[in-house]
């Protein structure tokens, strides 16, 4: 099992340019969650989807997309890259979505944007 | 929206001391608070979770407390040791109705000396 698996690992951006960070999971997960971890602030939720064929918003969307391509794929997009937007951003998943639990990390996607 | 805060930001104990961490959270809907632990570079991961039915809970040498009246909960670790340091984070949610939509303090860095 490779639980939450997300890519790049790493990615230099320059201010402008769009990206997209993929993630997947083979848990069976209802529900997916993409967080960004910045240093003195923790984890701060971008997006979340509760269950297939849905989305939110969490506490910081703006800047962000995001889609869910399947039960397994939730995918993160950068438009037009800003550099208050570096940061290392992990994609998480959970049984859910009604379900308190754990939550399953990927390794991270460390961004930076110049 | 939910808000936790976290304190300290950093702590540093001698190795076979306790050390002890506390959150505070705004939403008195909240019922599930979990606690995760990040190693250096690594993926956070759940160590131990309370809901709000129970008051406290352990496991080994980890413990969690929770006082919905004050809206405050701690997490306790004895017998600390070198392999303990990291970096802490508390969160806080509402479950069920709000998902796993977890809201997560800034996190506290131990730092456990030999």
């Amino acid at each position: 099992n490779a639980g939450v698996t997300q890519t790049p690992k790493f990615q230099v951006l320059k201010t402008g340019q769009s990206m997209t960070l993929q993630c997947a999971q083979d848990m069976n997960h209802n529900s997916m969650y993409w967080y960004r971890q910045d240093p003195g602030m923790g984890l701060r939720l971008i997006y979340y989807s509760a269950s297939e064929g849905t989305t939110d918003k969490g506490e910081v969307p703006n800047g962000y997309n995001v889609s869910r391509l399947n039960k397994r794929e939730f995918s993160l997009r950068l438009e037009s890259a800003a550099p208050s937007q570096t940061s290392v951003y992990f994609c998480a998943s959970s049984t859910g979505p009604t379900n308190t639990g754990e939550l399953f990390f990927g390794e991270g996607s460390r961004l930076t944007v110049l | 929206g939910e808000n936790v805060e976290q304190h300290p930001s950093t702590l540093s104990v001698q190795e076979g001391d306790s050390a002890v961490i506390k959150c505070t959270y705004s939403d008195s809907a909240s019922n599930y608070f979990p606690w995760y632990k990040q190693e250096l570079g690594k993926r956070p991961q759940l160590i131990i979770d309370i809901r709000s039915n129970v008051g406290e809970k352990k496991d080994q040498r980890i413990a969690v407390t929770l006082n919905k009246t004050a809206k405050h909960f701690s997490l306790h670790i004895t017998e600390t040791q070198p392999e303990d340091s990291a970096v802490y984070f508390c969160a806080a949610s509402r479950a069920p109705g709000g998902y796993n939509k977890l809201i997560f303090g800034a996190g506290t860095r131990l730092a456990v000396h030999p």
